[in-house]
């Protein structure tokens, strides 16, 4: 199985509303990644799990919070965010974080905000 | 600064051609690089990748690249396109986290 699984495929959400992006791999990979994508543009690294523990963090807003619960899923916490954060949102995997792992990426979430 | 470069932003085909479609990077040391392709409405899909060894590496589909280290150039080649190559190419090169070029979006025309 090298698949990674997010959900949900689409969000709406208001700037004053909390959710919640879910990725989950079964493949034993021990790296997880946020991207974010915005429309015709290339994914751009958000934040980095390294065995659970988040190792990177690109200058991201406080307004999304990463979670690793355990070395299968990885959580992104959203909270007041802006319209100019709409855009689909990519994690991806990797068998660890050095390379030359290639990443496995999920279809990603397609976040709305209005 | 660190990047990685795509020259073409978007290349259109007619079925049948020959595809080239080119990658430049500037960072030093060694590094690993990958070209990724993304259908569209499909997630991000891993066509080749190039660690060491055969600087001639052979993917899906079809695709083939050529890692000429004097150069910094990791060059996509395809040699007869189908339709169905429509889609978003993507090189990225992995110093320690994977960094994307900007993409070339290929168009073939049936």
């Amino acid at each position: 199985d090298t698949e990674v699984t997010q959900t949900p495929k689409h969000l709406v959400m208001g700037m004053t509303n909390k959710k919640s992006l879910k990725c989950e791999q079964h493949m034993g990979h021990r790296a997880m990644y946020w991207y974010k994508q915005k429309a015709k543009k290339p994914p751009e690294l958000m934040f980095v799990y390294s065995y659970e523990k988040l190792s990177i963090n690109e200058s991201v807003p406080s307004r999304f919070s990463p979670e690793c619960p355990n070395s299968s899923l990885l959580n992104l916490h959203l909270h007041a965010l802006q319209p100019e954060d709409s855009a689909l949102y990519l994690c991806a995997s990797s068998q660890v974080r050095d390379s030359p792992y290639e990443q496995y990426f999920g279809p990603g979430t397609r976040l709305t905000v209005t | 600064a660190q990047s990685v470069s795509q020259h073409n932003h978007h290349v259109i085909l007619s079925e049948a051609a020959s595809l080239e479609l080119g990658c430049n990077y500037s960072y030093g040391g060694t590094v690993n690089l990958f070209w990724y392709v993304q259908y569209p409405g499909q997630h991000l899909q891993l066509l080749l990748k190039y660690f060491s060894g055969d600087p001639l590496v052979k993917g899906i589909k079809g695709f083939e690249a050529e890692f000429i280290k004097s150069k910094f150039s990791f060059n996509l080649r395809k040699p007869s396109v189908q339709w169905s190559d429509t889609a978003e190419y993507f090189c990225a090169v992995n110093p320690n986290d994977m960094r994307f070029g900007a993409g070339t979006r290929l168009t073939v025309k049936p």
